[in-house]
């Protein structure tokens, strides 16, 4: 069965403060992952995406890493802000299929 | 003007009562999708559709029912509410390469 595990559940970070979020599959085949970032209330906004021969890519202060040897991926956040408060979700996709598997993401809180 | 929209975006209603979401996008995407999120439980696919005449259950699609009217309008329907249904819905739309762009979503609460 194709499963999405994303860890920490939460995390509490100070404002100016670097993480690292987790995420570890069992999707086959693979076609790509992706990050999602969903502020409360609101839709996920893709952050990025990899595909099999991809292991960095960034966008901003947002870095994401494949391994797709070991079926991890994770995402980094740079210099953290307040705006960066939100859940990230973690969604690898199949090939043959359309239909993702998500993650339940990971609750980021980032205090002043 | 937003590329994926939900109608409403909230809603109360009562247990018994059926109603109906809609979702339109103007991406010209033939991939749409319908998802329920539940604290703690992330994103669940309900239905999709790849394209007008194709229609397909999602892991969760008991007590739902959906409507793909044209390729920018795909609706969603509960036939009975019940109390569970209570959630934030979300529509989605993708094509081959994209990733997957998501409506604002509508809060229903079921009484």
């Amino acid at each position: 069965k194709n499963q999405v595990e994303q860890s920490p559940q939460s995390l509490i970070i100070l404002e100016g403060k670097n993480c690292t979020l987790q995420c570890n599959y069992t999707v086959s085949p693979f076609s790509n992952l992706r990050w999602y970032k969903q502020d409360t209330g609101r839709g996920p906004v893709s952050l990025t995406i990899m595909t099999f021969s991809e292991n960095t890519k960034s966008n901003g202060r947002y870095t994401a890493t494949l391994d797709a040897d070991t079926k991890q991926s994770s995402l980094h956040i740079t210099a953290s802000q307040l705006s960066d408060s939100a859940s990230y979700i973690c969604v690898v996709s199949n090939r043959g299929s359309y239909i993702p598997t998500f993650g339940r993401g990971t609750s980021l809180i980032v205090h002043p | 003007d937003a590329d994926v929209t939900q109608t409403p975006r909230n809603r109360i209603t009562k247990t018994g009562k059926r109603i109906m979401l809609e979702c339109s996008q103007t991406k010209g995407h033939d991939r749409m999708y319908w998802y329920r999120q539940d604290p703690g439980l992330g994103l669940r696919l309900i239905y999709y559709s790849f394209d007008v005449k194709d229609i397909n259950k999602g892991e969760i699609s008991d007590g739902y029912s959906v409507s793909r009217q044209a390729q920018a309008k795909f609706s969603l329907s509960l036939e009975s509410a019940i109390p569970n249904q209570t959630a934030l819905y979300f529509c989605a739309t993708s094509d081959m390469t994209d990733g997957q762009y998501f409506g604002p979503g509508t809060r229903l609460l079921v009484l």
